[in-house]
């Protein structure tokens, strides 16, 4: 069964670091997310991306974040320089055109120290 | 405004009972998707239950069921027969049209369902 796959599966960083999160969608799938969820938090919208562009963004996702999907099956999602708030479970996930539904990966754990 | 509500920060459950974990929304888009993810300890986001706000039946996957009342804009899932494996954290979440033609999914801040032997 086709599945979204994260890496890495578990990040710690300095404070003030650039942290890459990446992510492989499922292959036919049109539109990613990044959620993220705060330890014991519930799953907050980050960003969505449709047609190589950001298509929706909430009010977390500011300057320090960004997307990209360099080159067609990659979707990456980067931390300019991480603060401790940004630690945090991050959830790709990725849908088809129905919008029925949308697969998440297994999540990446980030831990800023 | 909460978008979506899941009064049951916590439930506990006999096993091979059934359990309704509780979820209302609040939409003014007509059309909308209600779906349940299950998050175990492990932490992976599991789709379990999709329900379209046109669909005129409520949606069913194996034991889990989706109660759908629009009228009071409820989304209950409902486990039946539960299993150890069902002690997780479920979520509710909504699907909303978004500004750009793209969707939004809202969640819940979670349901932590305890089975017990």
């Amino acid at each position: 069964e086709p599945e979204v796959t994260q890496t890495p599966s578990h990040q710690v960083t300095q404070m003030g670091q650039e942290v890459i999160l990446r992510c492989v969608p499922i292959s036919n799938h049109l539109y990613f997310y990044w959620y993220r969820q705060i330890l014991g938090q519930k799953v907050e919208f980050l960003v969505s991306f449709y047609n190589n562009e950001i298509s929706e963004k909430s009010e977390i996702f500011d300057d320090q974040f960004s997307v990209e999907r360099p080159d067609g099956s990659n979707f990456t999602l980067k931390i300019r320089s991480t603060k401790l708030e940004d630690s945090a479970m991050y959830f790709c996930a990725s849908g088809g055109r129905s919008g029925n539904t949308i697969y998440f990966g297994e999540g990446s754990w980030l831990t800023v120290v | 405004a909460q978008k979506i509500t899941q009064t049951q920060p916590g439930m506990f459950v006999q096993e091979k009972e059934a359990v309704t974990l509780d979820c209302t929304y609040d939409t003014s888009d007509p059309s909308y998707g209600l779906f349940w993810y299950k998050q175990p300890s492990s932490g992976e986001m599991i789709f379990l239950i999709y329900q379209g706000s046109y669909d005129q039946q409520n949606a069913t996957e194996g034991r889990y069921s989706l109660n759908f009342q629009k009228a009071r804009k409820s989304a209950n899932l409902v486990i039946s027969a539960s299993q150890l494996g069902d002690s997780a954290m479920y979520f509710c979440a909504m699907r909303e049209g978004g500004t750009s033609g793209t969707y939004k999914y809202i969640f819940g801040t979670g349901t932590r369902l305890k089975v017990l032997a």
